[in-house]
């Protein structure tokens, strides 16, 4: 398994400030993902971060709102930019490792963020 | 967009009752994942079984899978209340390394 811890766990701001949310792995890990969970909803994917390249984004999603850092092999952030009520979701950290199933792939608690 | 399709979306079922849940999808896969996911809290990896799998058990989890249907089940034997909670199935495709895609979940509410 991987041990993902995310900060903050949860947060309230106001509509047009920003928050950084820091994902941290146990060890180094190639691929790490972004998720958005909106109340209710499944899982979206936000962007890929491979350490050494700029984040890949979704359809929908854009660096300008949500830029990513991936200065390491074990640490990544996402900014929720320029937040309005809409953003207002569950956001996920998630890893892949090699395992003896196969490739795996593991999630962070989770930051849950209200903007009012 | 979703690959996969839970169903069904809401199960609610006894104490000491089995609970199927079925997942379907729509491309090629290279393996499927279960998630369950307490309250809003972060997601569990429950199990992984690859496209040449047909079955799978780990505990009270049984999970099968049918790459002719592009379909997958989730049998928890002998449920506890401590099981309420939403699963979800998620997919990776042969595509080499791509993300993982979810399918919508089912809201599983165990009564003791």
């Amino acid at each position: 398994s991987a041990v993902i811890s995310q900060k903050p766990s949860r947060d309230i701001c106001q509509r047009g400030t920003s928050l950084t949310i820091q994902c941290q792995v146990d060890s180094q890990v190639t691929m790490m993902f972004w998720y958005r969970q909106q109340p209710g909803q499944s899982l979206t994917l936000i962007a890929t971060a491979n350490q050494g390249s700029e984040a890949t984004y979704e359809s929908g999603f854009v660096i300008d709102k949500f830029p990513i850092s991936r200065p390491n092999l074990t640490f990544s952030t996402l900014t929720v930019s320029n937040m309005s009520p809409e953003d207002s979701s569950i956001y996920l950290c998630s890893v892949r490792r090699g395992t003896s199933e196969g490739e795996t792939q593991y999630f962070g608690p989770g930051t849950r963020l209200l903007v009012l | 967009s979703q690959q996969g399709e839970e169903d069904p979306q809401a199960l609610s079922i006894q104490e000491g009752e089995n609970a199927t849940m079925n997942c379907s999808y729509k491309t090629s896969i290279n393996n499927l994942q279960w998630y369950r996911q307490n309250s809003g809290r972060g997601l569990v990896h429950l199990i992984l079984i690859r496209s040449n799998e047909r079955e799978k058990h780990s505990g009270r989890l049984r999970v099968t899978l049918d790459t002719s249907k592009k379909s997958s089940s989730l049998l928890i034997t002998a449920s506890r209340a401590a099981d309420t909670a939403s699963y979800f199935c998620a997919t990776v495709t042969n595509s080499g390394n791509t993300p993982l895609v979810f399918g919508k979940g089912t809201r599983l509410s165990v009564i003791a």
